[in-house]
């Protein structure tokens, strides 16, 4: 069964730690993308990739970066956690190309920020 | 501000009924799609509706798209309580580059048994 892959459902951080998410795909997906939902929000496009090594801002992409050294992996960084970054995080694969057809979405890791 | 906005934000039926959500958007698109999203969880892709198609059928789902209005309903048919979630319209915008897509904000749906 295909799907992507969301390192931990829930974590909690102090504040000023640096915070790894990590999110794996294997169905060879061109495109992968972190989110963060928030109530009354939705759901907000923090970066995004489309190739290995390659990264795109998204709407919200301050004091967050990504690495994507290997096809299959998408990482999102906190450099310095902060209680406003308390979120759901949700990571999303999708084929590729010049129309989407569709995400595949992880289970969501809810992170915590005291 | 968001591209899609779902409409009611809210919405509580009987079992058996039939649940409407409306999303309307701001700019021109490649498709809009549907996804599901259960308490706590992912989402999940139900649906897709092209910009050329006014309407969709998979199932127990009826997707309506009105490119003038830029506006598109999901239907669902004879509700169960498993459908319980919260329902999100995406659009894939025609500036977009294909690569990713705009969200709203969801409509709740609960269905009681």
């Amino acid at each position: 069964d295909v799907k992507v892959t969301q390192s931990s459902r829930y974590l909690v951080k102090r504040t000023g730690e640096k915070v790894f998410l990590e999110c794996v795909q294997d169905m060879d997906h061109e495109n992968m993308f972190w989110y963060r939902q928030d109530p009354g929000l939705g759901l907000r496009l923090i970066y995004f990739s489309y190739d290995v090594k390659m990264k795109e801002k998204g709407d919200i992409p301050e004091g967050y970066s990504v690495s994507r050294e290997k096809k299959e992996r998408f990482s999102l960084i906190l450099e310095s956690a902060s209680t406003n970054q308390t979120s759901m995080y949700l990571c999303a694969s999708s084929l590729g190309g010049g129309v989407n057809y569709g995400y595949t979405f992880g289970s969501g890791t809810r992170l915590t920020v005291v | 501000s968001q591209q899609g906005e779902e409409d009611p934000q809210a919405l509580s039926i009987q079992e058996g009924e039939n649940a409407t959500m409306n999303c309307s958007y701001k700019t021109s698109i490649n498709n809009l799609q549907w996804y599901r999203q259960n308490s706590g969880r992912g989402l999940v892709h139900l649906i897709l509706i092209r910009s050329n198609e006014r309407e969709k059928h998979s199932g127990r789902l009826r997707v309506t798209l009105d490119t003038s209005k830029k506006s598109s309903s999901l239907l669902i048919t004879a509700s169960r309580a498993a459908d319980t979630a919260s329902y999100f319209c995406a659009t894939d915008l025609l500036t977009g580059g294909g690569n990713k897509l705009t969200f709203g904000t969801g409509t709740q749906l609960k269905v009681e048994l």
